[in-house]
């Protein structure tokens, strides 16, 4: 199975700072149609997730341009060009290329 | 707007079977691959099934820890997705959410416990 690992697992910032989020994949998550199937996700405290990127670097709808992804082959990034408040809570990042699908551990957004 | 609202949680015994279901609307749902994610208490998220749709003929895919005891299925129709569990273990007891296209429910919870 695609393992994801994630760095840092908990990140400290302060509002209006920039930070980013790595995901690195065990394989390439290139699939043989052309797309790579990454995605990130944030969960807030008590609800549910929320899609924030979709194949590597296309905003979700409704979400902020402050978010954006990066990335190609087995390594990814996501940045928060200017943390708000209500960008606390947990990040996953996951892949859709190889069944069975996998998320990373998640990485803690907490304020400093 | 789009909405999918999970039901049919609860708390079983181990071994038993559940089945729970997830009632999906505001988009073109037969032409949307389904999803089930679970999350157990103070864990992370947990990929477990997805279901295609009909020109990929309903093909599925399963976690490996749940691959032989759940079973995922939809219902066109209904707009409606499942999720069928068997021989349920502790390990097993989590929310469990549907998701498609970006959105997610709500979640639903299971517990097995004796």
């Amino acid at each position: 199975d695609v393992v994801l690992t994630q760095t840092p697992s908990i990140l400290s910032a302060t509002i209006g700072q920039s930070v980013s989020i790595s995901c690195r994949s065990s394989q390439s998550l290139l699939d043989s149609d052309g797309n790579t199937y990454l995605y990130w996700f944030l969960q807030r405290p008590g609800q549910s997730p929320q899609r924030l990127i979709y194949l590597v670097s296309n905003l979700g709808s409704g979400v902020p341009n402050r978010f954006s992804g990066s990335g190609s082959g087995t390594d990814f990034t996501l940045k928060i060009s200017g943390v708000e408040a209500e960008d606390l809570g947990v990040y996953y990042c996951m892949q859709a290329t190889h069944a069975p699908y996998t998320f990373g551990a998640g990485t803690k957004l907490e304020l400093k | 707007a789009v909405q999918l609202v999970e039901s049919g949680g609860g708390l079983v015994q181990p071994k038993e079977s559940l089945k729970i279901s997830c009632a999906a609307s505001g988009f073109t749902f037969s032409n949307a691959a389904m999803y089930w994610v679970r999350q157990a208490p103070g864990k992370g998220l947990e990929w477990v099934a997805r279901i295609r749709t009909k020109p990929n003929n309903y093909a599925t895919y399963y976690a490996d820890s749940v691959k032989g005891r759940f079973t995922i299925s939809r219902d066109d129709s209904k707009s409606m997705v499942y999720l069928q569990m068997d021989n349920l273990k502790t390990e097993d007891t989590a929310m469990y959410y549907c998701t498609a296209g970006g959105y997610w429910g709500q979640g639903v919870m299971v517990t097995v416990s004796s």
